[in-house]
């Protein structure tokens, strides 16, 4: 089975502190991601990476930045974090390049609940 | 605009009936689809993924595509007091030549009452 894990359940920051957010996946998935999820928004795609190194923007970067050293590992980094932060930040990965034909579903970690006070 | 659009209910099943959940998809070059669970305060999880026209079943699931009329579909049969939770449709959008993102419905949240 393929598992998502993420670095921490619950966390609690101050604002402008600096948040990292870690998530480890073990299928050796080329494609991760990061999302957040509010209520009455739904899922919104914050970055994503398709190798090591490799990152693009998803709908709302702002306030955020990522890391890929690994392909196993994905982070996520609120430089300065700030109240409207707060969220459900969910993990993904998933394989292939999005070609045609593949199975490209994603796989959930079990999200991070960060409350900035 | 690509979007995937599910009807957010409530929608509400008695224990034992069919509950037939609805997605459309505005993206025609999208070719996989997926349907996800999610419990209250729980991370999303794969429940089917279909990528052909027409019916394809898992136990009590039933996903149906048709990609004529852009719609995709979620039947659960024999529903159960476990089966509620908000289900997100979700689409594979070829972009730039490749389709790594998934775009997300907003969920239909289904309840079923015993």
């Amino acid at each position: 089975d393929v598992k998502v894990t993420q670095s921490s359940r619950y966390l609690v920051k101050r604002t402008g502190e600096k948040v990292f957010l870690e998530c480890v996946q073990d299928m050796d998935h080329e494609n991760m991601f990061w999302y957040r999820q509010d209520p009455g928004l739904g899922l919104r795609l914050i970055y994503f990476s398709y190798d090591v190194k490799m990152k693009e923007k998803g709908d709302i970067p702002e306030g955020y930045s990522v890391s890929r050293e690994k392909k196993e590992r994905f982070s996520l980094i609120l430089e300065s974090a700030s109240t409207n932060q707060t969220s459900m930040y969910l993990c993904a990965s998933s394989r292939g390049q999005g070609l045609a034909g593949e199975r490209n579903e994603q796989f959930f970690g079990p999200g991070t609940r960060l409350t900035v006070l | 605009q690509k979007e995937v659009e599910q009807n957010s209910g409530p929608l509400s099943v008695p224990e034992g009936a069919i509950a037939s959940l609805n997605c459309t998809y505005s993206d025609r070059v999208s070719q996989s689809f997926f349907w996800y669970r999610q419990y209250s305060g729980k991370s999303p999880e794969l429940i089917m993924s279909i990528y052909s026209n027409g019916d394809k079943e898992d136990g009590r699931f039933t996903a149906q595509l048709n990609k004529a009329s852009q719609y995709v579909s979620l039947l659960i049969r024999d529903s159960q007091p476990s089966d509620s939770a908000t289900y997100l449709c979700a689409a594979a959008i070829f972009s730039s030549g490749s389709a790594r993102q998934l775009t997300f419905g907003s969920g239909t949240q289904l309840t079923v009452l015993p």
